[in-house]
């Protein structure tokens, strides 16, 4: 079946300009996570959302930084006013079960993000 | 301090070499360690998958794990062109079921033909 899949895959803006992300889980996956990934660093986790439960955005830098995930399939992860250093590629996971032993989520290919 | 901690290398070894890749952690309620590979301009794939300490393995692929040094590894035999990536460590706490992943910085693999 499909992956994880991710829109746009590049997206280059103006400082201040607001970004919409999107994400489209594997179907039947109930965990959706996002996630930034700077140059050279490793993944910081940005938000997760498991079902009907209230998201957990404690990973969410600022509050310019929103994400919606609608009838628990398709997210959106918006930036707003965006600034330099929001530069990243921005990953977006899912997960088959939440609550499970098993915890691989399956990323999608990310959407790098340029803010000029 | 990083909750993980992951030389970003980058590492160069020649092929058929054996590599070894390393991580340290402070907090002791990680129960699950995972290596991702990420290959450049994709997502990271998982790779190796362990709940307790000791060894897994994977056919060229080892992962250790050693909770009481907070340390864990991945060693990969006769290392190949196309291990060349990037290799991430990650972790979960048992206590959660929220499946939230901590990764270390990544480091960069390259194998040399």
């Amino acid at each position: 079946g499909a992956g994880v899949s991710q829109s746009p895959s590049n997206k280059v803006t103006e400082k201040g300009k607001d970004v919409e992300l999107r994400c489209d889980p594997i179907s039947g996956h109930t965990a959706l996570y996002w996630y930034r990934q700077s140059l050279g660093q490793g993944l910081e986790f940005l938000i997760y959302f498991q079902g009907n439960s209230a998201p957990d955005k404690s990973g969410l830098p600022s509050d310019r930084f929103s994400a919606e995930r609608t009838g628990g399939s398709v997210s959106t992860l918006t930036i707003q006013r965006t600034q330099q250093e929001d530069s990243a590629v921005y990953l977006c996971a899912s997960r088959r079960l939440a609550g499970s032993s098993y915890n691989e989520q399956f990323f999608g290919p990310g959407t790098r993000l340029t803010v000029l | 301090q990083k909750e993980v901690e992951q030389d970003p290398g980058p590492l160069s070894v020649p092929e058929g070499a054996i590599v070894s890749l390393n991580c340290t952690y402070s907090n002791s309620a990680f129960q699950y360690f995972m290596w991702y590979r990420q290959y450049s301009r994709k997502g990271p794939e998982l790779l190796m998958y362990t709940y307790s300490s000791g060894n897994k393995e994977d056919g060229r692929f080892t992962a250790q794990v050693d909770k009481s040094s907070k340390y864990i590894s991945l060693f990969i035999r006769d290392s190949q062109p196309s291990d060349s990536a990037t290799y991430l460590c990650a972790m979960g706490k048992g206590s959660s079921n929220t499946g939230k992943l901590i990764f270390g910085q990544g480091t960069t693999l390259q194998v040399k033909p």
